[in-house]
C-alpha cells in the first residue's frame, strides 16, 4: 500500500518568515494530494490539494509544488503568521473511486512574534 | 451547526469495558471514516464505510469495530478496552475521492 513520509517533524520559524514541509509518496499510482491544518483542539481542516495534472497550486499565502518523478510533494507557507501555528498533514490517494487517504505523520509548526 | 459531530467529546474508561463512540453528519456524504491519532503516528485509518451497505477494515481494524446505522450515522466500538487504545478519535465524511471532513475529535483514555 501508500507510505508517505513527512518532514519535519517540528519547525520553528519567526513571524514574516517562510516555511517549508515536504513529503514523499510510494505509490506512483497516487494522483491526489491534500494537504491538512490542525489547530488545538479541533479536526483536521484541508487547506489546499493538487491533483496529479498540476505541478504547482497557489491560494494567497500558501503553495503546493508537486513533482510526479521524484514522488515529492511540499506545501509553502510565505509570511508566516501567529495564526499559522498549527499540525499540518500531507496525505496521498489514487483518484480512483474506491480508494483512500494515506496521511503523514503531521508537522507542528510554531510561528513566533 | 457543526457539519460532523461526535459524541462523547470525552470519555475515561477503564480497561475490559465497552465503549461507543458516535458520529453524526449532516452533509449528506455517502462515505464515512474512523481515524485514530496518536503523537508522532499522524493520522491512521481504523475502519471506513463507502455507504450503508459498505463496511472495510483500515490500517489498524482489530480491536475495533463499526457499524453504520444510516448515511448519516457510523458508530465505533471497542468491545473490550484496553491502555493502548488511549488516543484522540476523528470521524470525517466525503464525498466521492474528494475533500474529507472532519469532526472535532474524540478524547479517550482507557485506565
Amino acid at each position: 500500500g501508500e507510505n508517505v513520509e513527512q518532514h519535519p517533524s517540528t519547525l520553528s520559524v519567526q513571524e514574516g518568515d517562510s516555511a517549508v514541509i515536504k513529503c514523499t509518496y510510494s505509490d506512483s499510482a497516487s494522483n491526489y494530494f491534500p494537504w491538512y491544518k490542525q489547530e488545538l483542539g479541533k479536526g483536521p481542516q484541508l487547506i489546499i490539494d493538487i491533483r496529479s495534472n498540476v505541478g504547482e497550486k497557489k491560494d494567497q499565502r500558501i503553495a503546493v509544488t508537486l513533482n510526479k518523478t521524484a514522488k515529492h510533494f511540499s506545501l509553502h507557507i510565505t509570511e508566516t503568521q501567529p495564526e499559522d501555528s498549527a499540525v499540518y498533514f500531507c496525505a496521498a490517494s489514487i483518484n480512483s473511486g474506491y480508494s483512500t487517504l494515506t496521511f503523514g505523520k503531521g508537522t507542528m509548526l510554531l510561528v513566533s512574534p | 451547526d457543526a457539519d460532523v459531530t461526535q459524541t462523547p467529546r470525552n470519555r475515561i474508561t477503564k480497561t475490559g469495558k465497552r465503549i461507543m463512540l458516535e458520529c453524526s453528519q449532516t452533509k449528506g456524504h455517502d462515505r464515512m471514516y474512523w481515524y485514530r491519532q496518536d503523537p508522532g503516528l499522524g493520522l491512521r485509518l481504523i475502519y471506513y464505510s463507502f455507504d450503508v451497505k459498505d463496511i472495510n477494515k483500515g490500517e489498524i481494524s482489530d480491536g475495533y469495530s463499526v457499524s453504520r446505522q444510516a448515511q448519516a450515522k457510523f458508530s465505533l466500538s471497542l468491545e473490550s478496552a484496553i491502555p493502548n487504545q488511549t488516543a484522540l478519535y476523528f470521524c470525517a465524511t466525503s464525498e466521492f475521492t474528494d475533500t474529507q471532513y472532519f469532526g472535532p475529535g474524540t478524547r479517550l483514555t482507557v485506565l
